[in-house]
């Protein structure tokens, strides 16, 4: 039984067109994660959370809104989707900051035409 | 901002070599994680090693983390087929955020 889920796996979506991501963990972690990867850049934080009503900036926050309703959900809203956000998603949790493990989901791969 | 200065590297080896992969990194680093991350999958961690620990073990795999020189390095020895992964290291102090390099493409050739 995986403990991170993202949904959905693969989307289309239109330029200007508003996308939401949604990740599920059952790990019980306060942390949550929003990276995107794309070839030559790794793994870059988009936004991130403490718990449940708090959300953070990462490195790369520009085009992206987060929200995180309770323990378990975290979402990743692109109000006006571009083809620039054409990525792959991956969802995290962890119990604390840096040093400790972070545990992903499986990714959704989203494509702006 | 940035933490390593790796680009994506390709390495392709024979089953059942050695391989060591590196990772150098700019900012404050006092805990480094290896992760692996197959085909279509999320990634996950293998090691995390500490700036006082020098050396970690886990089965066929060794991280080593040097702070005077940045560096950090992760090897494995007696490589399977099941090894092909993307491995990448991230960084972080000890109450910071993690950063990742971009990591290396491990092919291992049964």
């Amino acid at each position: 039984e995986a403990a991170v889920t993202q949904s959905p796996r693969n989307k289309v979506a239109v330029t200007g067109g508003k996308v939401t991501l949604s990740c599920n963990q059952t790990n019980n972690h306060n942390n949550m994660y929003w990276y995107r990867q794309d070839t030559g850049h790794g793994l870059r934080l988009i936004h991130y959370s403490y718990g449940a009503g708090s959300t953070e900036k990462g490195d790369i926050p520009d085009g992206y809104k987060a929200s995180r309703p309770s323990q378990e959900n975290f979402s990743l809203i692109l109000e006006l989707a571009t083809p620039s956000q054409t990525s792959v998603y991956f969802c995290a949790s962890g119990e604390g900051l840096g040093g400790y493990e972070q545990y992903f989901g499986p990714g959704t791969r989203l494509t702006v035409l | 901002s940035q933490w390593g200065e790796e680009n994506l590297q390709a390495l392709s080896i024979q089953e059942g070599e050695d391989v060591t992969m590196n990772c150098s990194y700019k900012t404050y680093t006092t805990v480094v994680q290896w992760y692996r991350q197959k085909s279509g999958k999320g990634p996950a961690q293998l090691i995390l090693i500490r700036s006082n620990e020098r050396e970690k073990r886990s089965g066929r795999l060794r991280a080593t983390l040097d702070t005077s020189s940045q560096s950090s390095s992760l090897s494995i020895t007696g490589t399977l087929a099941t090894d092909t992964a993307v491995y990448f290291c991230g960084g972080s102090s000890a109450l910071g955020r993690l950063h990742f390099g971009a990591g290396t493409q491990l092919i291992v050739i049964p």
